[in-house]
This record gives structure tokens, sequence and C-alpha cells, in this order.
């Protein structure tokens, strides 16, 4: 079936650092990518929608110089978290909208990337 | 005020019992409704999901309805096993398009021996 992988699973960076997290769609190519954060017993918020070959759309209260989001490719999509801080620590998941036959009106769900800034 | 609704917020069950999640949901129109469960410091996986035309889906030992009119969906685990502790999270699908998505805050869902 069709896979969504991050990379990496978990990540310790210093305050002031910057952190890429990749999520790719290993099986099929997502035209959109959904970028989410998720606080302890939180349900998901989304952060942002990205869209291959253009600008990511952030939702409102999400700094786009903070995280940084690049869509190069149909499979790819990367989340930079820029100058991070230690309120930046959080679990962050992308998902990917399938299209076509066999994934067509699904969204997948990558395993989550878990940051935490010291 | 969230657009999705759930409930109850946590349950305990005995390993081998039934329960019933609940789902309710102001968003409207709607295109599809669906239902995730999410294991802790996992993405979430899909369980199944329904068109607002749709009034029940079965994945397994997971049975999902769905009542348009009220605005509610249930998610009901039969025969609960120990993998099941997790939370179940509906997830409503705007209208316009798979990019909106509402999200409930989960179930969470811990099945005792």
């Amino acid at each position: 079936g069709a896979v969504v992988s991050q990379h990496p699973s978990w990540v310790i960076c210093k305050s002031g650092t910057s952190v890429k997290i990749e999520c790719r769609s290993l099986d099929f190519q997502a035209t959109t990518m959904f970028w989410y954060r998720q606080f302890p017993k939180q349900s998901l918020m989304l952060m942002a929608t990205s869209n291959e070959g253009s600008k990511a759309t952030y939702e409102q209260g999400v700094e786009k110089d903070k995280f940084l989001i690049n869509h190069a490719s149909l499979t790819l999509s990367t989340l930079t978290v820029t100058s991070a801080h230690p309120e930046d620590s959080s679990f962050y998941i992308c998902s990917a909208l399938g299209q076509g036959a066999l994934t067509g009106n699904t969204i997948y769900f990558g395993e989550g990337s878990w940051l935490t800034v010291v | 005020k969230n657009q999705v609704e759930q409930s109850p917020q946590s349950l305990i069950i005995l390993e081998g019992k039934n329960c019933t999640l609940q789902c309710n949901y102001t968003v409207s129109p709607f295109s599809n409704l669906r239902w995730y469960k999410q294991d802790t410091g996992r993405g979430p996986v899909s369980l199944t999901i329904m068109t607002f035309s749709e009034n029940t889906k079965s994945n397994g030992r997971y049975t999902a309805t769905l009542d348009a009119d009220t605005k509610q969906s249930s998610l009901h685990i039969t025969a609960s096993q120990l993998s099941d502790s997790a939370s179940y999270i509906c997830v409503v699908s705007l209208f316009y398009g798979n990019n909106r998505l509402a999200f409930g805050k989960g179930n969470q869902v811990v099945v005792i021996p």
C-alpha cells in the first residue's frame, strides 16, 4: 500500500540551529503534502499546505520564515525549522494526498518526527 | 469552537469487550469523514473513509457509521484487543477540497487485560 516516510524519526538540536525534516511518498506521486504539529494529548494542527512547484500556503499564525517548506518534486517535501527554540519542540507529522486509481482520495500520514530543542 | 467534537475524551475497557466512540461535526457541506488510529508517537493510520452518502463502513473489527442529517459518526470496536489501545481521530474533509481537513481531538482508548 501507499507509504509516506518521514526522516528523521527524532532529532535533538541546540537552540538557534536549524533542523530539516523530510517527507517522502514512497510509491505514489503527491502534488499536495501537508505539515502538522501535534502537542501531547492535543489534536493535529495544520501548519501549511505544500504544493509541488509552488509556494506553500501557511495557516494563520504560522511564521513562514520560521518554518520553511520546500516541495521540489512530486515525492518529496521538506520542513526546515529555522533558528529553533525550545518552544518549537513538538511532534511534526506530514501527510500526502494520494491521487489516481490506487491511492486516490486518501490522505496518508507519515510516522512523524519528534523534535527536541535544548 | 472546534468543528469536530469527539467523545468520550478517554475510556478504559477490558480486553474482549466492545466500545463505541462518537464524533459530532459542524462542518457543512462536507466531502467525506475519516477515522484514523494513532498510536502514541506515531503517525495516524486510516481505518475508514465515508462519503456523505454512505451510512456504514467496516474494516475488520472496526465499524464506522455516519448520519449526515444529524452530523454524527461513530466508530465501533468489536472484541477489543490490547493493540487497540490508541487515539482514534475523526477527520472531516471540507466539500471544496481534500486539502482542508477538520480534526477532532481524538478518543483515547486504553484496553486492559
